[in-house]
């Protein structure tokens, strides 16, 4: 079963535009990861913020999470054309090892040249 | 330097049919995973390895698949008796040790007619 659901589950954008991805999760997470995939295979990690973090950024990536809600949101901003794939958010089993992450169903964002 | 390498990329084959595929992590990881993912869908976990133990197969979804990783760097995952069913991206992984950041391969594109 899904733990993470993204939404929006599609986002359409024009370059140098900002994009909000939002994931809501059911449990107790120890950390939340967002991952990026392009055309439908392999995945690249992004970002992993840990429980009793808020806010974390790379580049041109904030990260938010607040787990009163359950909640987490991805942030890419002044985005590109090279941005446009689609973005997972995932997390681990609660007290359990990252290695059994359980993945939403994702976000497609397209960045309009 | 080489990343998680997957082959084959595509494999078509028929209902009922055998299939292996090959799995070559980085070099030096010792923790290997398996996922898969359908159409639509975000990957869902299937088996991980701890060097050549599988240390948690509880993903698989039935006797019909089976994963091996004999000498702790290639792995292969076997899949008999086909079914539609089974169609989808099968996804693997390596890290350095079993909490450290994932790195996925482009995947292997599984259809059976």
């Amino acid at each position: 079963s899904q733990q993470g659901e993204e939404d929006p589950q599609a986002l359409s954008i024009q370059e140098g535009e900002n994009a909000t991805m939002n994931c809501s999760y059911k449990t107790s997470i120890n950390n939340l990861q967002w991952y990026r995939q392009n055309s439908g295979r392999g995945l690249v990690h992004l970002i992993l913020i840990r429980s009793n973090e808020r806010e974390k950024h790379s580049g041109r990536l904030r990260v938010t999470l607040d787990t009163s809600k359950k909640s987490s949101s991805l942030l890419i901003t002044a985005s590109r054309a090279a941005d446009t794939a689609s973005y997972f958010c995932a997390t681990p089993p609660d007290g359990g090892s990252n290695y059994k992450l359980t993945f939403g169903k994702g976000t497609l964002l397209t960045v309009n040249p | 330097g080489a990343g998680v390498s997957q082959t084959p990329s595509n494999k078509v084959t028929e209902k009922g049919k055998y299939v292996e595929l090959r799995c070559d992590p980085i070099s030096g990881h010792t923790a290997l995973y398996w996922y898969r993912q359908s159409l639509g869908q975000g990957p869902e976990f299937l088996i991980y390895f701890q060097g050549t133990g599988a240390a948690d197969d509880s993903g698989l979804p039935n006797d019909r698949f089976f994963a091996v990783r004999p000498e702790g760097s290639v792995s292969t995952l076997k899949i008999q008796r086909t079914e539609r069913g089974d169609s989808a991206v099968y996804l693997c992984a390596s890290s350095l040790m079993m909490n450290t950041e994932a790195f996925f391969g482009q995947g292997t594109r599984l259809t059976v007619v």
